[in-house]
């Protein structure tokens, strides 16, 4: 049974372009959430997705966007990067119905320069 | 806002020695959900224990167990009998009831376990 998968696993962009990361949640998970979380810091949350659509969002700003796939799949998209979007970017997975636990990938860290 | 706040930046202990976290939250909610999180080297997030609100009895799993002190909002982590492969850092989170998927981290404690 696979768990949270994320990619790329690693990557560098420089200040004003745009990324996109991925992940597939756990085998049966209904629900993603993404989480930045900067060096020494807990993770913050960004949103979360449920049937295809953002359900909740926490302070980020519009630059950052997501979508969900009809597979749960889900993406998370920055633009117009800055240097304080280096980050670990972490994606979680649940089932709808769930009382909260999170299932979490390995993550995506971004580099901007 | 509720807010997470773990106030030992580094913890070392001695293996088979036992070790307590520390986390105390801020909220005027009554209906939460309070979690310890574990992330070693590898950055993947575990999940090492939950406790709902409601529940009196503090959790425990295995060799880990909290201390779960509802009126003074504190909610730290007892490691008992530990092992080298519980290094890692550690997180306190919180989440409200019905608040989705939303989860408030503290800034972690770095655990460190010596032979």
């Amino acid at each position: 049974d696979a768990g949270v998968t994320q990619s790329p696993t690693h990557l560098i962009k420089t200040r004003g372009q745009q990324v996109t990361l991925r992940c597939s949640p756990k085998s049966g998970h209904d629900t993603v959430s993404w989480y930045q979380q900067a060096l020494g810091q807990g993770p913050q949350f960004i949103f979360q997705y449920y049937e295809e659509e953002e359900r909740q969002r926490g302070n980020f700003p519009d630059r950052f966007s997501g979508h969900q796939f009809p597979n749960y799949s889900s993406e998370l998209n920055v633009n117009a990067l800055l240097l304080g979007d280096s980050a670990l970017y972490l994606c979680a997975s649940s089932w709808a119905s769930s009382t909260g636990e999170l299932f979490f990938g390995e993550g995506s860290r971004l580099t901007v320069l | 806002a509720q807010t997470v706040t773990q106030s030992q930046p580094e913890m070392s202990v001695q293996e088979a020695e036992t070790v307590t976290l520390s986390c105390t939250y801020d909220t005027s909610e009554s209906d939460y959900y309070l979690f310890w999180y574990k992330q070693p080297p590898s950055r993947q997030m575990i999940l090492v224990i939950r406790q709902e609100a409601y529940k009196q009895q503090n959790a425990t799993e295995n060799r880990f167990s909290v201390n779960f002190q509802k009126a003074a909002k504190s909610f730290s982590l007892k490691i008992s009998d530990s092992q080298l492969g519980d290094a890692a850092m550690y997180f306190c989170a919180y989440r409200r009831g019905n608040s989705g998927y939303a989860l408030n981290f503290g800034k972690g404690t770095s655990l460190l376990v010596t032979p």
